[in-house]
């Protein structure tokens, strides 16, 4: 079955380190997506980085870089030089096929807290 | 470009009643998908709209209804309201259609008493 796992449901870092945020996935599929969204207490999801199964390199879109280590099936989103606005939940998502649909699972969230 | 938006933004029903959601895509974007979004369920994918027609559903009860209109816009049905429907309800367009990379709107907070 398709599963996805974020083991750290809060997280803390200062001001300017780097933080990674865990997510491993479980499929048995070889074409599957992994994406990763932000939702701050606003409560709109914003999509900030995606890693296809095949994707040789990792993902990178400014301080956004996604871990992607298909082996372990990891997939850990890595957000350099936190920032006070980096303050929010953190999803990590699946797609993979099923069928002839398409499916997307989502992780239940890290909330992360950057402290001043 | 306008993002996705939802109204209303808060509702508050009572058991028994119906409600109405609606969301307008970004514009371009034929594709809108649905979700709840709970404490303890977490983010649950309702349906997809693409150009009029419903693509892909999950796994809720026919009380979750929805459609799309020729403008893309989408609304959401649910009927027979009870506790355990209190949400944040989340739609999101997408360009090349679900799962692929979404856009959201801000939610609709429903509260059922």
């Amino acid at each position: 079955a398709q599963k996805i796992t974020q083991t750290q449901p809060g997280m803390f870092v200062q001001e300017k380190e780097a933080v990674t945020l865990d997510c491993t996935y479980d499929t048995s599929d070889q074409s599957y997506g992994l994406f990763w969204y932000k939702q701050p207490s606003s409560g709109e999801m914003i999509f900030l980085i995606y890693q296809g199964s095949y994707d040789e390199q990792n993902a990178t879109e400014g301080r956004y870089s996604l871990n992607f280590q298909k082996a372990r099936k990891s997939a850990n989103l890595v957000i350099s030089a936190s920032q006070l606005g980096d303050s929010a939940m953190y999803f990590c998502a699946m797609s993979y096929n099923a069928g002839n649909n398409r499916k997307l699972i989502w992780g239940l969230g890290t909330s992360l807290a950057v402290n001043p | 470009k306008a993002g996705v938006t939802q109204t209303p933004r808060y509702l508050i029903k009572t058991r028994g009643q119906q409600v109405t959601l609606s969301c307008s895509p970004i514009s371009g974007h034929r594709s809108v998908s649905w979700y709840q979004q709970t404490p303890g369920q977490g983010l649950q994918f309702l349906f997809e709209y693409f150009s009029e027609t419903q693509r892909n559903k999950g796994n809720f009860p026919g009380r979750f209804s929805g459609r799309q209109f020729s403008n893309s816009r989408s609304e959401m049905n649910v009927s027979t309201l009870e506790l355990g429907d209190s949400a944040l309800y989340l739609c999101a367009s997408s360009l090349e259609g679900f799962p692929d990379t979404q856009y959201f709107g801000p939610g609709t907070r429903l509260t059922v008493l």
